[in-house]
């Protein structure tokens, strides 16, 4: 079975500084990694997901995320936020069985100060 | 248009009453799943369906819960004598065969009272 872990509920910052949301994962076998965003009053978005290859994953509206094997993790940066960033964030694991569920952290809500 | 479709947005009920949500998956898409979000919870999954087919029901928390996709197309998750505890935003997701993405739709939101 597989479990996604969002360390933080929720996590302010003020606008234009740079962010990071930690997400660990736990599987026994191997996974597809994902962030879907939330915006308030709106349905879940993807913003990235790891499949293969390289371990920094670029995203939209600036975001990346970098996949750390050895470390069972997949945190989600942006360099500088804007009020617009205001949103839940979802890290999310999927086995590589192509059609199986999503497993999806508790989520993180990125409050951002002006 | 051309995403993930759900309706209704938002739908209020007594407790012990029977609801239908339905999902309009993007044209084309085989595969469907439902997910249940719980108010400060990330979505919790319910039921895959791989065409007309449940292939994974194992998220369906008892028997009040059941779905269907008679024509590979649009489902229906029926829930039966509701619960104050089913209260949430029920989502549904579609993919198609030769992508690793699910498409969510923007959810229908269940209050039993």
């Amino acid at each position: 079975a597989q479990s996604v872990t969002q360390l933080d509920s929720q996590v302010p910052v003020f606008e234009e500084a740079p962010v990071e949301l930690r997400c660990n994962y736990s599987s026994s076998v191997s996974v597809y990694l994902f962030w879907y965003v939330q915006y308030p009053n709106q349905g879940l978005q993807l913003l990235l997901k790891y499949l293969s290859g390289s371990t920094l994953v670029k995203g939209i509206n600036g975001f990346e995320a970098e996949f750390n094997k050895s470390q069972t993790s997949f945190h989600l940066r942006k360099p500088s936020v804007h009020i617009s960033d205001t949103a839940e964030y979802f890290c999310a694991v999927r086995t590589m069985n192509r059609d199986d569920k999503i497993i999806f952290g508790k989520g993180t809500r990125l409050h951002i100060l002006p | 248009g051309a995403g993930v479709s759900q309706t209704p947005s938002n739908k209020v009920t007594e407790k012990g009453k029977y609801v239908e949500l339905r999902c309009d998956p993007i044209s084309g898409h085989t595969a469907l799943y439902w997910y249940r979000q719980s108010l400060g919870q990330g979505p919790e999954f319910l039921i895959y369906f791989q065409g007309t087919g449940a292939a994974d029901d194992s998220g369906l928390p008892n028997d009040r819960f059941f779905a269907v996709r008679p024509e590979g197309s649009v489902s229906t998750l029926k829930i039966q004598r509701t619960e104050r505890g089913d209260s949430a935003v029920y989502l549904c997701a579609s993919s198609g065969t030769r992508t690793d993405t699910q498409y969510f739709g923007p959810g229908t939101r269940l209050t039993v009272l």
